[in-house]
Parts: C-alpha cells; sequence; structure tokens
C-alpha cells in the first residue's frame, strides 16, 4: 500500500539529548513536509522540502533540523536546542507543493522527561 | 496577517441530522482550499482540494462549497452517522510570493448514536 509511515509513534526524551523522527514515504512525491501540533493551535510548519537536497525552514524551525538525502526520507532532528519539545509530530507528503492534496503519516508522540 | 478561522469550534448532534461547518479565509490571493477530516488515533484524511470561486464537490454524504470573492467555504454533511465523528480541518494556500499553507483548528464533530 501506498503511503506514509513516521517511527517510532511515541518516544520519551531526556532533556538536553536530541532525537530523530523517521519518516519515509512510497508516494513518489517530490515535496515532503513537517508539522507540530500543540493543544489549542493549528497544524504549524516546521521544515519542508520540495525537492532532494533541498528544504526550507517553516513558521518554527528553532531547535530543528532536516535532511533530505532521498526523496522518499525526510527524517526530522529535535535537538536540544528546542525549547519546548513535547508535542505531537505529524510527517506529510504531496505530489509538488502545498495546492496539491496533502498525505499525511500517523504521527509521532515526543515527551521530555 | 493570514488567518484561517473555523466555526463552531466543536458540535454534538444526534445521528441522522445534518450539519455544516465554516471556514473563513483571506479573499486576496487566493489559490487553494483545502478540506480534511482527522480521526482520532489516525492520520489527517484528505477530503476535498478546490481552487475555482462557486466550486462544489461532493464525497458521499459530505460535500463543500467555496466562495473566494468574500473568503469563504461551507463543509455539509448529509445525515451525519457516529462514523462521521471527526476533527474537520480546513487550510488556505496563498499564491503570493510566500506561498504557505495556513490550517484552521478545526471543527470537533462528535455524532450519537
Amino acid at each position: 500500500d501506498g503511503g506514509i509511515t513516521q517511527s517510532p509513534k511515541y518516544l520519551f526524551r531526556k532533556e538536553g539529548q536530541n532525537v530523530t523522527l523517521s519518516c519515509e514515504q512510497n508516494l513518489n512525491h517530490d515535496a515532503m513536509y513537517w508539522y507540530r501540533q500543540d493543544p489549542g493551535q493549528g497544524l504549524r510548519l516546521i521544515y519542508y522540502s520540495q525537492i532532494v537536497n533541498d528544504f526550507q525552514k517553516g513558521d518554527i524551525a528553532e531547535g530543528y533540523s532536516v535532511s533530505r538525502e532521498k526523496k522518499e526520507s525526510f527524517p526530522l532532528t529535535v535537538t536540544s536546542a528546542q525549547k519546548n519539545p513535547t508535542a505531537f509530530y505529524l510527517c506529510a507528503s504531496s505530489r509538488r507543493n502545498s495546492g496539491n492534496t496533502i498525505y499525511f503519516g500517523e504521527g509521532s508522540w515526543l515527551t521530555v522527561v | 496577517i493570514l488567518n484561517v478561522e473555523q466555526s463552531p469550534q466543536s458540535l454534538h448532534v444526534q445521528e441522522g441530522d445534518s450539519t455544516n461547518f465554516t471556514c473563513s479565509f483571506p479573499s486576496s490571493n487566493f489559490y487553494a482550499l483545502h478540506w480534511y477530516r482527522w480521526e482520532t488515533a489516525k492520520s489527517p484524511e484528505a477530503l476535498f482540494v478546490m481552487t475555482l470561486n462557486g466550486d462544489e464537490k461532493k464525497k458521499g454524504r459530505i460535500s463543500a462549497t467555496l466562495n473566494t470573492k468574500e473568503g469563504y467555504s461551507y463543509l455539509y454533511i448529509k445525515g451525519s452517522q457516529p462514523e462521521d465523528s471527526a476533527t474537520y480541518l480546513c487550510a488556505f494556500y496563498n499564491a503570493g510570493n510566500n506561498r504557505k499553507l495556513i490550517w484552521g483548528l478545526g471543527t470537533s464533530l462528535a455524532v450519537n448514536p
């Protein structure tokens, strides 16, 4: 089945540690995205990539890093510089840009302990 | 400031009731308007991507209309069923130089059997 796979689904991190969330898609989509959701807020864009080896900061990129070495993979690293990392993270992809239908993974819950 | 507003915030209806929600968005620099359904513990799922003023789209018992001149879209559900219980998100994609997808906070629908 075509889709987006995020892992892990649940992750606990100690303060001061970096953690990487995986996102893989087999939809042959050019564009991939990382969103963060917090209670009472809409989806906020962290980073996006429209082509391999290129990515752009979204609205809340501070404390995060990404890479796009392969078309199907867009991992997100939550660094120790992210002040409030506990949140729900969604990875998504689309054919070209956000004017096209967005397809989402099932999300990853990150808790800092 | 680009803002997307959805109303109502939440809604409880009885099985068989028809219902509708509103998404308000900026009326300038319009490119596309997205609707998604997000059921608990699942990925957000695309319902419609609408681009033309006056457009109406339908998927089973769910339909949507679009008015780009006044900046609103309605989502209708005819004969609500318990399986329609979900959060319904809309997102506006602007056509300006700084293209971005801006998400509303969603309308949470609960359908009581």
